[in-house]
């Protein structure tokens, strides 16, 4: 099993639309959970951030953690064009060095 | 604010040829990793530093070597290409994984023919 389990996609959702991404995870030490946005042939930026459980929102992101489900999911409202990009989600264990990421998700917003 | 700076911006290898990828940051991280990302596969970790002079392997070190000789370079090196070591590489640095992002740096495009 992986530790981070995030589903591909491709997701392709019309302008305007609520998107809804989500990642599974296996060990129960993560405790900071990211959200990075990557666009074509660019690295991959940070997106929204949370610490152990809980939810965070920023303008039209939200990101919520559910640590008794390991479940994180971010939320985009208001879907535009230029939020197409692929999401990956990411996460660290407390006094660990090393960041986890899942599979990213290709999301496709259509005019 | 130049951030995390990767060089070259793309290369083709023959099978068994070397060569190092370089990586720079100037915002003094003490912690540095490298990655390489597959199509799908997310990002996978090759290897990382938590300072000068210290250096781990991550998820998928095989063919692959690092050095840390300073706080801004942590280069790394594939000494016997393979078609497998076909991939884009990512450079990323934080002052600390616990409670802050990492930066990226914009890749290097590797094909092993």
């Amino acid at each position: 099993q992986k530790e981070v389990e995030q589903d591909p996609g491709p997701l392709s959702v019309p302008e305007g639309a609520i998107v809804s991404l989500n990642c599974t995870y296996s060990n129960s030490a993560f405790q900071y959970f990211m959200w990075y946005r990557q666009y074509s042939r660019k690295g991959p930026e940070l997106l929204m951030y949370t610490y152990s459980s809980g939810n965070k929102e920023d303008g039209r992101f939200t990101a919520q953690v559910d640590k008794s489900s390991k479940y994180i999911s971010l939320f985009i409202r208001d879907s535009q064009p230029s939020d197409s990009a692929t999401y990956l989600c990411a996460m660290t264990d407390t006094g660990g060095f090393k960041t986890i990421f899942g599979a990213g998700t290709r999301l496709f917003v259509k005019a | 604010n130049a951030g995390v700076t990767q060089t070259p911006k793309f290369r083709i290898l023959k099978i068994g040829q070397s060569m190092t990828l370089q990586c720079t940051q100037d915002m003094n991280h003490n912690y540095m990793y490298w990655y390489r990302q597959d199509p799908g596969m997310g990002l996978k970790l090759i290897y990382y530093s938590v300072g000068a002079g210290i250096t781990d392997k991550g998820e998928v070190p095989n063919g692959y070597n690092v050095s840390r000789s300073t706080t801004e370079d942590f280069p790394l090196r594939l000494e016997l290409a393979a078609p497998s070591q076909t991939s884009v590489y990512f450079c990323a640095s934080t002052s600390d994984p616990n409670n802050s992002p990492l930066h990226f740096g914009n890749g290097t495009r590797l094909t092993v023919t």
